[in-house]
């Protein structure tokens, strides 16, 4: 059974609009994060979370919210869509400390027209 | 401005030869290393990781060799199988820095049978 789970596997939006990605994991793990993967850049790291409380930001943009509801979950908010923002989005997972293991998902793959 | 970078970009072995991944860094600040294998259509998955204080670690057909004084590290796939083709991350991180993964841009690896 996956551990990480990612919904949706692909998301096609138009430029302007909104949308929630959704990341749940079940290795019991208290810190998870946010990367990004596009064509252009490596994985790039936008979020972490520990206990559900923003640890760091590295996004510099307002667009993007990650969302907490339950301590095993963290969507990402998208808001304002850009072409630009086409890429593959990774939620990750660590037990907790600094420098554990990160486990990544499967990705969602995401395509603003 | 690229803190990890990676080489070469592609790489071609024979099945059963020895694979060469370079990468370096410039963050002196930088201790914990992992590298990344990916598959297409999958997230990263940590294949192995060093911390600055070893200038070795090895796990099976995999090593990596850390050359602290001049930020560098090469992972080795010695007897390299079809089945390790895929694209290799290295990446980094400092203690200090928060929990975020500074990934290279990979190396993709192909294994001719």
């Amino acid at each position: 059974d996956p551990k990480i789970i990612q919904k949706p596997k692909y998301l096609v939006a138009v430029t302007g609009s909104e949308k929630i990605l959704i990341c749940e994991q079940y290795l019991g793990h208290n810190a998870m994060y946010w990367y990004r993967q596009s064509a252009k850049k490596p994985l790039e790291f936008m979020f972490s979370y520990s206990y559900q409380k923003l640890m760091d930001n590295q996004t510099a943009s307002s667009r993007f919210q990650p969302q907490s509801s339950k301590k095993n979950h963290l969507d990402l908010q998208i808001t304002a869509l850009k072409p630009d923002d086409s890429a593959t989005y990774f939620c990750a997972s660590s037990q907790q400390g600094y420098q554990d293991t990160q486990y990544f998902g499967p990705g969602t793959r995401l395509l603003v027209l | 401005q690229q803190q990890v970078r990676q080489s070469p970009q592609s790489l071609t072995v024979w099945e059963g030869e020895t694979a060469i991944l370079n990468c370096s860094y410039e963050d002196s600040t930088f201790n914990y290393f992992p590298w990344y294998q990916q598959f297409p259509g999958e997230g990263p998955a940590l294949l192995i990781s060093i911390r600055s204080v070893s200038d070795k670690k090895e796990d099976g057909r995999f090593t990596i060799f850390f050359n602290k004084r001049e930020k560098k590290l090469s992972l080795h796939i010695t007897d390299s199988q079809p089945g390790d083709s895929a694209t290799y991350f290295c990446a980094a991180s400092a203690y200090q820095g928060g929990r975020a993964l500074i990934f290279g841009t990979g190396t993709t690896v192909s294994v001719s049978p």
